[in-house]
């Protein structure tokens, strides 16, 4: 069974540092990988795709980077804000499985002002 | 609609009773997924739709949970007999294809009583 560990489970920051969060796979076979964030109560928005033949994506202030040998994965955030207090979700599917993804338990995120 | 809509947003259940919960994918989107989320868990995958083949049920936790996409494009999952352990947020995601980014809906959150 494919297991998603992300580390740190809670981080808490005061604004304007620069994060990481990270992510890993037990099996490496992963075919692309999917940062999310869920606000509370609230569904899933997708943040960033790095496709099958991608090493990184970038938007705005994040930066994700997925390094298929190994089967982790990196998220940075630039300059952190309030706004993006949330908790931060990975998945990818298995090359064999059709597109469903496999989640971590999320790292739980708190920018103060 | 610009994106994934599902209904209700909130439901709650006797035990024993039957739920339906609706999901309407973004227009056109050919590959559908059900996943639960229980609380302070990453989601969960139950079942993947194309069009409206059935392609994967392997994550259906029982056989009181059927789920359906008769025409391709709307969805329903529904769960017999609920147990409090039906309790969870259930989250539907559709994407253009297989493997391709997907994107999630507000789940609708059944607790049962």
């Amino acid at each position: 069974k494919q297991e998603v560990t992300q580390i740190p489970a809670a981080l808490s920051v005061p604004e304007g540092e620069n994060l990481v969060l990270n992510c890993s796979f037990t099996d490496s076979a992963i075919y692309n990988l999917q940062w999310f964030r869920q606000d509370p109560g609230k569904g899933l928005t997708s943040l960033l795709l790095i496709q099958s033949s991608q090493r990184e994506q970038t938007s705005g202030r994040l930066n994700a980077s997925l390094d298929k040998s190994s089967g982790r994965s990196t998220l940075y955030i630039a300059a952190s804000q309030p706004g993006d207090s949330a908790t931060y979700l990975c998945a990818g599917p298995r090359d064999s499985t059709l597109g469903r993804l496999y989640f971590g338990r999320g790292t739980q995120l708190t920018v103060w002002p | 609609g610009a994106g994934v809509s599902q209904s209700p947003r909130y439901k709650v259940a006797k035990r024993g009773q039957d739920v339906a919960l609706r999901c309407d994918p973004i227009s056109g989107h050919v590959s559908l997924f059900w996943y639960q989320q229980a609380l302070g868990q990453g989601p969960e995958f139950l079942t993947y739709f194309q069009n409206e083949a059935q392609l994967d049920k392997s994550g259906l936790p029982s056989d009181r949970f059927f789920a359906e996409r008769p025409e391709g494009s709307v969805s329903t999952l529904k769960i017999q007999r609920t147990q409090q352990e039906d309790s969870a947020v259930y989250l539907c995601a559709s994407s253009s294809r297989a493997y391709n980014e997907q994107f999630f809906g507000p789940g609708t959150r059944l607790t049962v009583l």
